[in-house]
């Protein structure tokens, strides 16, 4: 099976500062990796994802993330973050060679400060 | 508008009173799964099902049945719930297991078993 581990539970910011979610996974042949946003009182959202190709990936919401396979990381960035960013971020992986699973993080409560 | 409906969204019962949370997708998707999401553990997978009457299990799934007997239907049966699968539960679907696609996930159920 796979494994995901988000290093930081909470990350406190303020408004306008940049901000990186950290993000590694178990090695693999190959893996799928994936962003998901959870707003309050709210199911999951997807932020990005990565299959292949360009390494470094963007997605909504100014949100953008780089694969770096010799580190087996997906860290999670935002240039200058707004209140509204506030949220639970959750790292994803699926790969086709552990079944057909989706495996999580154990999430990070990001909070910008005003 | 397409999208994942859960019901109940909040749901407080007693330990070995049987109940059924349904999810429904409208997207004709292939691919549903449900998730159990607790406090430093993040999201878990129970029960997943790839087509019509094809169901796997997932990390977590003792304590829980499902079922597909509809493509857009898949409910999670709980016959005996315990006070330990007090928890936030939430369907996902996808369009089929490639383990790229986008999960669209339902708002979630909060359930209380005391």
């Amino acid at each position: 099976a796979q494994s995901v581990t988000q290093l930081d539970s909470q990350v406190p910011v303020f408004e306008e500062a940049p901000v990186e979610l950290r993000c590694n996974y178990s090695s693999s042949v190959s893996v799928y990796l994936f962003w998901y946003v959870q707003y309050p009182n709210q199911g999951l959202q997807l932020l990005l994802k990565y299959l292949s190709g360009s390494t470094l990936v963007k997605g909504i919401n100014g949100f953008e993330a780089e694969f770096n396979k010799s580190q087996t990381s997906f860290h999670l960035r935002k240039p200058s973050v707004h209140i509204s960013d506030t949220a639970e971020y959750f790292c994803a992986v699926s790969s086709p060679n552990t079944g057909n699973q989706f495996y999580f993080g154990t999430g990070t409560s990001l909070t910008v400060i005003p | 508008e397409a999208q994942v409906t859960q019901n109940p969204r909040y749901l407080i019962t007693v330990t070995g009173k049987k109940l059924t949370v349904t999810c429904s997708q409208n997207m004709n998707h292939e691919y549903m799964s449900w998730y159990r999401q607790d406090p430093g553990l993040g999201l878990r997978q129970i029960y997943y099902s790839m087509n019509v009457e094809v169901t796997d299990k997932g990390d977590v799934p003792e304590g829980y049945k499902v079922s597909r007997k509809e493509k857009r239907n898949f409910p999670l049966i709980l016959e005996s719930p315990s006070p330990n699968q007090t928890s936030l539960y939430f369907c996902a679907s996808t369009p089929n297991w490639a383990g790229t696609d986008t999960q669209y996930f339902g708002p979630g159920t909060r359930l209380t078993v005391l």
